[in-house]
């Protein structure tokens, strides 16, 4: 069974960093692709940033590129999102998410989520 | 920048028939999108309902159904229950340096 366990989140100043993490089990964590997915209290869901199964290639939605960086640990089965310079609109709950590429590139696994809060 | 459309609300009443669309701005969503549907009630994390534009996740009752309808991608619920009350997204797959685009969501209420 895939599981994925979000945490690192809590409250943080403007300007500040965190880094959330988020550790994996029951799939092969070096060649599948996760993903990290936000959702500011009472707004949708905005897809954040995708670390590639294989080679780790990575990419980021323009909103926080820049600031934020996706990263793995394969011998830990940890995935990372550091967040730096953050800003109040980055408040949100943040999940990890697996991606099933050959299933349509879908995120198939979802953790429970981490808050983040960037308040003064 | 690429929006994904979604109606922001819809109501259905217990056994009737729904379809909630997925659209773009500009030009139209096809299965190159790899468009996939989830689920969303309040305080949990989002479930899989639809992935590669029809196919159906494990265990999502078969209600639920996906489609390309005209220039978009749709879910349809057929017979809807009490229990399908909840927030529904799509997103949609890029391509283009590997970048995925939520919907904004729709509000079902099955009343």
């Amino acid at each position: 069974e895939v599981q994925l366990l979000e945490s690192g989140g809590g409250l943080v100043q403007p300007g500040g960093s965190l880094r959330l993490s988020c550790a994996a089990s029951g799939f092969t964590f070096s060649t599948h692709g996760l993903t990290w997915v936000r959702q500011a209290p009472g707004k949708g869901l905005e897809w954040v940033a995708w670390i590639s199964g294989g080679d780790g290639s990575a990419n980021h939605a323009d909103s926080v590129k820049g600031r934020f960086t996706i990263s793995r640990d394969i011998s830990k089965n940890t995935l990372y999102l550091q967040m730096n310079s953050l800003r109040a609109e980055d408040t949100a709950e943040y999940y990890c998410a697996k991606v099933g590429w050959n299933m349509g590139r879908v995120f198939d696994s979802w953790g429970q989520g981490t808050q983040v809060t960037v308040s003064s | 920048q690429t929006v994904v459309t979604q109606e922001p609300s819809f109501s259905v009443s217990p056994g009737g028939t729904v379809t909630l669309t997925c659209g773009l701005t500009s030009g139209s969503v096809s299965t190159g999108y790899f468009p996939s549907w989830y689920q969303q009630t309040p305080g949990q994390a989002p479930r899989l309902v639809i992935y590669n534009t029809y196919t159906r996740s494990s265990g999502v009752p078969d209600r639920f159904s996906g489609s390309i309808l005209g220039n978009k991608a749709a879910l349809t619920i057929t017979g809807a229950q009490a229990e399908d009350e909840c927030d529904y997204y799509c997103v949609v797959y890029l391509g283009r340096d590997f970048n995925w685009v939520f919907g904004g969501g729709t509000k079902l209420t099955v009343l």
